[in-house]
Order: structure tokens, then C-alpha cells, then sequence
């Protein structure tokens, strides 16, 4: 079945460092892929997607480009800040299955002043 | 907002009872989705709806779980006999259909169990 892994929190950064967040999948067809956060006491929402190979989702200065080649759609951001402080989910949908989205395990991201 | 609303917000009920929880998404027409956000499990797929009918019920962990909407529009999701392990935050979601390919998620019912 569908799976997606991401990399194992929480990561600590200080404000205005780079972040990665590694995200791969498995999954049959051609799935699209997302990023959601939940940001302390508040619900899950979207915070980019991409629908095909090759093409980058941007929102809030996060990005991320689906990779078909790897399987990957890691996020990236060039200087957090401490409103960024955060869980984010790596998520594929798969077109073919109903449209419901498999989830990552999540990756609590602290930004620290 | 993301035009779900859940209710209740938070439900505490003693082990055995039967609980009710219901998603209210904006406008009616959408297919809606019921996710469950566990410790152990992390967030996984309940059940799904295209209008009334739900085509694909494989992830509703056991045959006490059980949902339906109406009209298009308000879904119910009954747990009978809840146990323990069903503690945990209930989410819907709504799709707006056509190909944006993306779900709105309502803020959760906390469910414990007691």
C-alpha cells in the first residue's frame, strides 16, 4: 500500500537558520503530494502542494518539488522564524484511490529566538 | 476558516458508552473525509463520502465504528462500546471537488476515553 516516511522530530533551529524536512514515498500510480502544518492548539492546514513530477509547491517562503525520481518532496525553507514553530505532515493523495490522503508521522519543528 | 465545523469539541466518556460525532462542512455538495490523529498511530484515513454514499469504508478499524451524511452535507461518525484505544482527536475534512486536489480540515473532536 501507500506510505510516506519523514524524518523523525523534533528539529531545533535557531531563528533564521535553513530547514530541511525529508519526506519519501511509496505509492502505486501518480500520486500528489503535500506539506501541512499544525501550529500549537490550532488544526491541521495546508500549507503547499504539487500535482506532478517536477513541480515545486511555495507558500509562506516554504517549498518543496516532487520529485519522481527519488520519491521525495522534502521541505525546505531558507530562514525560519519562531512563528514557524510547528508539526508539519508530509501527505500523498492518490488519484486512483479515492482521494484520500496517507499521512507521514509528522516532524515538530522548534524554532528557538 | 476552512468552512468545517465539528462538534463536540471535547467529549470524555466512560468506557463502554457509545458516542456520537458530527462534521458540519460549509456547503453541501463536497465529498468529506474522517481522519483519526492518535499517539501511536499518527493520522490515519477512517472513511470517505461522495454525496451520501461512502465507497470506501477500509479504514474504520472495527465493526464498532460506523458513519453516514445526509443530504449531502452533515456525517456522523458513531463509535458504540468505545474502548481505551479510541482516545484520540477525530478530524473531518471537506474536498471542494474538481481538481485542486485539496481537503480542509475542521479543528477536531478530542475524544477520551475513561
Amino acid at each position: 500500500g501507500d506510505s510516506v516516511t519523514q524524518m523523525e522530530g523534533p528539529v531545533t533551529l535557531s531563528e533564521e537558520a535553513f530547514l530541511t524536512i525529508n519526506c519519501t514515498y511509496t505509492a502505486t500510480g501518480y500520486p500528489s503530494l503535500f506539506w501541512y502544518v499544525q501550529y500549537p492548539g490550532e488544526g491541521l492546514q495546508l500549507l503547499l502542494k504539487a500535482t506532478k513530477a517536477d513541480d515545486k509547491g511555495s507558500n509562506k517562503g516554504f517549498e518543496a518539488t516532487y520529485r519522481k525520481e527519488t520519491t521525495s518532496f522534502h521541505l525546505e525553507k531558507g530562514s525560519v522564524q519562531v512563528s514557524d514553530s510547528a508539526v508539519y505532515f508530509c501527505a500523498l493523495m492518490n488519484n486512483n484511490a479515492g482521494n484520500m490522503l496517507t499521512f507521514g508521522g509528522g516532524t515538530r519543528l522548534m524554532v528557538k529566538p | 476558516g476552512a468552512g468545517v465545523s465539528q462538534s463536540p469539541s471535547n467529549k470524555v466518556t466512560e468506557k463502554g458508552k457509545d458516542v456520537e460525532l458530527r462534521c458540519d462542512p460549509i456547503s453541501g455538495h463536497t465529498a468529506l473525509y474522517w481522519y483519526r490523529q492518535s499517539l501511536g498511530q499518527g493520522l490515519e484515513f477512517l472513511i470517505y463520502f461522495q454525496g451520501n454514499s461512502a465507497p470506501d469504508k477500509s479504514g474504520l478499524p472495527s465493526d464498532r465504528f460506523s458513519a453516514e451524511r445526509t443530504g449531502g452535507s452533515v456525517s456522523t461518525l458513531t463509535i458504540q462500546r468505545t474502548q481505551q484505544e479510541d482516545s484520540a482527536v477525530y478530524l473531518c475534512a471537506r474536498d471542494p471537488g474538481g481538481e485542486t486536489y485539496e481537503q480542509y480540515f475542521g479543528p477536531g473532536t478530542r475524544l477520551t476515553v475513561t
